[in-house]
């Protein structure tokens, strides 16, 4: 079974910088995506970007675009979300997700974020 | 940028059935994904591929999808099944994903 195992909350000052782990556990990771995706305190889900990590192919949001960054380390089937220049707008729960997907004709076709990590809580405050 | 537009609330008694629409214009290239939410949980994926159901859950689900508008519904709808509906979709080149504003649904 599955698991993603995020890291531990984090309470960060404004203009700092943090790095968020989801560690994979009992599966293959060949064929998944990892996404990550956060929500502010009472609001919706906001996807920020993904990796596949085995083609390293990484996809950002527009919106985060500059200041986000997504890598995986194979040898700990681990990956981490760093995001950077934090204002209190970010304070959120950010989750990594496994997006599962086969390759037809070149084309990705994914079967939906079908197991999430707990979740981070990321505090930013002065 | 790409933005898909659900209903913020539905409300249905229960045995009824809930309708939850998502409006985007890149639907009628794209797939559709739907996601329950239940407060202070993780998402659950309910539908993929506009009408897939991932095992576990349960036939009550069902999606479809026809011009820019795909949509979830729940048959004979119970108590447990308040919660926050969220759909998820990429845009036109299938460049990114984006997630609809959620749309709570209230059982009377």
């Amino acid at each position: 079974q599955v698991q993603l195992v995020q890291s531990g909350p984090e309470v960060k000052k404004p203009g700092s910088s943090v790095k968020v782990s989801c560690k994979t556990s009992g599966g293959n990771m060949s064929t998944y995506s990892i996404d990550w995706v956060r929500q502010a305190p009472g609001q919706g889900l906001e996807w920020m970007g993904a990796i596949i990590p085995m083609f390293r192919k990484v996809t950002y949001a527009e919106k985060f675009q500059a200041r986000v960054i997504i890598v995986t380390d194979d040898s700990t089937n681990t990956t981490s979300m760093e995001l950077s220049s934090l204002t209190s707008d970010d304070t959120a729960v950010y989750y990594c997700a496994r997006d599962p997907f086969v390759v037809e004709g070149g084309k990705y076709y994914y079967n939906g974020m079908d197991v999430w990590g707990k979740g981070t809580t990321v505090t930013v405050s002065s | 940028s790409y933005e898909l537009t659900q209903p913020p609330s539905v409300s249905v008694s229960p045995g009824q059935t809930a309708r939850i629409t998502c409006s985007g214009d890149a639907l009628p290239k794209q797939y559709a994904y739907w996601y329950q939410q239940k407060p202070g949980q993780v998402p659950v994926l309910l539908i993929y591929k506009d009408t897939e159901r991932p095992s576990g859950i349960p036939e009550r689900f069902s999606g479809s999808s026809s011009g820019t508008t795909a949509t979830l519904a729940i048959n004979a709808v119970q108590a447990e099944d308040e919660a926050a509906y969220y759909c998820q979709s990429p845009d036109s080149r299938g460049t990114y994903w984006v997630f609809g504003g959620g749309t709570k649904l209230t059982v009377l």
